[in-house]
């Protein structure tokens, strides 16, 4: 069945570092990607989003590029703030389903 | 941007009784719904998915009989845990959409419930 695969977490660094989080899915047909983050004892809020091949989506200085030859969407940003601490979900979705989730990946800054 | 809402944010309540959540789409109306259950450090776990005026579809290995949902109307859905035992603690989350279109779904904050 179709799936999503994150990076293990926790991911930790230092604040104005560049960081990226891996995701790759597996999917019949053509998902729409997703990105969500999750702030402590918070729901979820959407990042950002791509519907096709080599859209990025982007958002707060996020990066995200839908990659269908390598099954990919990985997460970027240039330079990490301690706000950005949270746990990022990556998730697909197919017309008709509930989204798929990763199981997330923790990311810590320090100052 | 959209809004989803949860009421409560938090809930204690004792061993054996029933508890009711509501979700509501603040300023859209949502054709899907969703219920969603987080364990510490865990990802999202789905447990339904409902439409306006349809009975919800569970996934498997969660109770219908135990979580009631309903989503009588396009901007309100509600999970009820019925006679709640203490492994029903968790963090339960709904989740709306408008469409079909992208799939794009928005959350509500969270309801935290702890079954004493």
């Amino acid at each position: 069945g179709d799936s999503v695969t994150q990076m293990e977490g926790p991911v930790t660094l230092s604040e104005e570092a560049f960081l990226t989080i891996n995701c790759t899915y597996t999917a019949t047909g053509y998902p729409s990607l997703f990105w969500y983050v999750q702030y402590p004892g918070e729901g979820l809020q959407l990042l950002l989003k791509a519907t096709k091949a080599d859209d990025k989506g982007s958002n707060k200085g996020f990066e995200a590029t839908y990659r269908k030859e390598t099954t990919s969407f990985h997460l970027e940003k240039g330079s990490v703030q301690v706000s950005d601490s949270a746990v990022y979900f990556c998730a697909l979705y197919k017309a008709g389903t509930a989204l798929i989730f990763g199981k997330g990946t923790t990311l810590s800054v320090s100052s | 941007g959209a809004v989803v809402s949860q009421h409560p944010s938090w809930v204690i309540c004792k061993s054996g009784t029933s508890v009711k959540i509501e979700c509501r789409s603040l300023d859209f109306q949502a054709t899907t719904m969703f219920w969603y259950r987080q364990f510490p450090k865990q990802s999202l776990m789905l447990m339904a998915t409902s439409n306006e005026g349809s009975k919800a579809t569970y996934e498997q290995g969660v109770e219908k009989d135990k979580f009631l949902i309903n989503h009588a109307s396009l901007t309100l859905s509600t999970l009820t845990v019925t006679s709640a035992h203490p492994e029903d603690s968790s963090f339960y989350i709904c989740s709306a959409r408008a469409g079909t279109g992208s799939g794009t779904q928005y959350f509500g904050p969270g309801t935290r419930l702890l079954v004493l």
